[in-house]
């Protein structure tokens, strides 16, 4: 079961791009990379998806690199809206997988 | 479209109390699941069907039962509630199955329940 480690918190300031890393050493080479936004008292929204290389969406980019041990999640000029908990999870096809802990990521004006 | 919905928003049960958690979707997605959250642990996979008549289990099972009549319904049911089984329950679904099944999961409310 891969497992995913990504920072407990950031803060950033409106205009920012902001970065977050997941590592996931242990992934295997059918396995897909998302990440989901939460927002308090709300459920989780999906932002991304990639396999490997760069993904490129309207709210943010993923990259991946060659080895696939880690991938980070780019939003770029970020507001204050922004501000919320950010999940990385390897998607494998066993279903028996969780989210992890999450990054709070904190825009401040 | 409602999309995924829940109910109740809230519940509070007493020990050894059984209860159901609603779920709904209008999607006509395949797939769906119910995962718990709680502080400092993300979500966890409960369980999770991949269409009507099917069901399996995932990372935290243990206390609930499911059941998948219809594609529109996923109920979870909590046999005999523990303060253990305190958390915000989310209810999910995804248009399709196998590896795609997280592409997009679109997520429910959530339900808070407190078991005393």
């Amino acid at each position: 079961l891969a497992k995913t480690t990504q920072p407990i918190s950031m803060d950033s300031y409106e205009g920012q791009e902001v970065n977050i890393t997941c590592s996931h050493n242990n992934i295997a080479t059918n396995d897909y990379i998302t990440w989901y936004q939460q927002f308090p008292s709300q459920g989780p929204r999906f932002i991304i998806q990639g396999y490997k290389t760069k993904v490129t969406n309207e709210v943010a980019s993923l990259f991946i690199p060659a080895d696939r041990k880690s991938s980070t999640l780019s939003l770029p000029r970020v507001s204050l809206s922004d501000t919320a908990v950010y999940y990385c999870l390897v998607v494998t096809n066993d279903y028996k997988l969780s989210f992890g802990a999450g990054t709070t990521v904190t825009v401040r004006a | 479209n409602a999309g995924v919905t829940q109910t109740p928003k809230f519940q509070v049960l007493k020990t050894g109390q059984s209860m159901t958690l609603q779920c709904a979707q209008d999607m006509n997605h395949e797939y769906m699941s119910w995962y718990r959250q709680d502080p400092g642990m993300g979500l966890r996979l409960i369980h999770y069907s991949v269409g009507a008549g099917i069901t399996d289990q995932g990372e935290v099972p243990n206390g609930y039962n499911v059941s998948r009549s219809t594609t529109e319904d996923f109920p979870l049911r909590l046999l005999s509630a523990a303060p253990s089984q305190t958390s915000v329950y989310f209810c999910a679904s995804s248009y399709s199955t196998g590896l795609a099944a997280y592409n997009e999961q679109f997520f429910g409310p959530g339900t808070r329940l407190t078991v005393l």
